[in-house]
């Protein structure tokens, strides 16, 4: 089965400085999805940023951009110019088919 | 994004009672849905997957007496935990596959269920 890991419960950043929040995964296929999904107080999931497995070009949205590692089985999430709204709890997630399996989150502290 | 609702957004009810929450996608239809649970500061949990017009498939250890889902129609879905009890107290997500492909998801807003 798929697993989806965060090592870090918790993170915190000084506003405007750039963070990098870490995801490790295992999976046995070629061809998947990874995602990073913001979850804020309000608990509505929003997707962040998506990497499809086979491009090797690592996603950018904007401040946020990704560095994927396939062979490492790696997916981290650098979050560039920290701003106070992106306080939230983060979670990396896979997905083959059309189920997610989502790691267990890590929380993001923005300090002014 | 599309646009998933859920109603109620927040339910207190006594031990031994059933709770109906409901999901709607409310811009797109869709013959498949996603049930998740999420325990207070930790991860979503699938529980299930919802088929409009066919038996819902549950996830390993997952009651399916009591939780009881329903897809009624492309845009509507069910979830009623039946005889709740204080352990079934938690954040219940729906949500959506994406029509665009790419495996992504649109989530409900969430309901949070409280169980006395």
């Amino acid at each position: 089965a798929q697993t989806v890991t965060q090592s870090q419960p918790e993170m915190s950043v000084q506003e405007a400085e750039t963070v990098t929040l870490s995801c490790t995964y295992d999976t046995s296929e070629s061809d998947y999805y990874l995602f990073w999904y913001k979850q804020p107080p309000s608990r509505q999931m929003i997707l962040v940023i998506r990497q499809e497995a086979y491009k090797q070009q690592n996603a950018t949205e904007n401040r946020f951009s990704v560095n994927f590692q396939k062979a490492a089985k790696s997916f981290s999430l650098k979050i560039s110019d920290s701003q106070l709204g992106d306080a939230a709890m983060y979670f990396c997630a896979y997905s083959r088919g059309q189920k997610l399996v989502f790691g267990q989150g890590t929380r993001l502290t923005i300090n002014p | 994004g599309a646009v998933v609702s859920q109603h109620p957004s927040w339910v207190i009810c006594k031990s031994g009672t059933s709770v109906k929450i409901e999901c709607r996608s409310l811009d797109f239809q869709a013959t498949t849905m996603f049930w998740y649970r999420q325990f207070p500061k930790q991860s979503l949990m699938l529980m299930a997957t919802s088929n409009e017009g066919s038996k819902a498939t549950y996830e390993q250890g997952v009651e399916k007496d009591k939780f009881l889902i329903n897809h009624a129609s492309l845009t509507l879905s069910t979830l009623t935990v039946t005889s709740a009890h204080p352990e079934d107290s938690s954040f219940y997500i729906c949500s959506y596959p994406s029509d665009r492909g790419k495996n992504e998801q649109f989530f409900g807003p969430g309901t949070r269920l409280t169980v006395l």
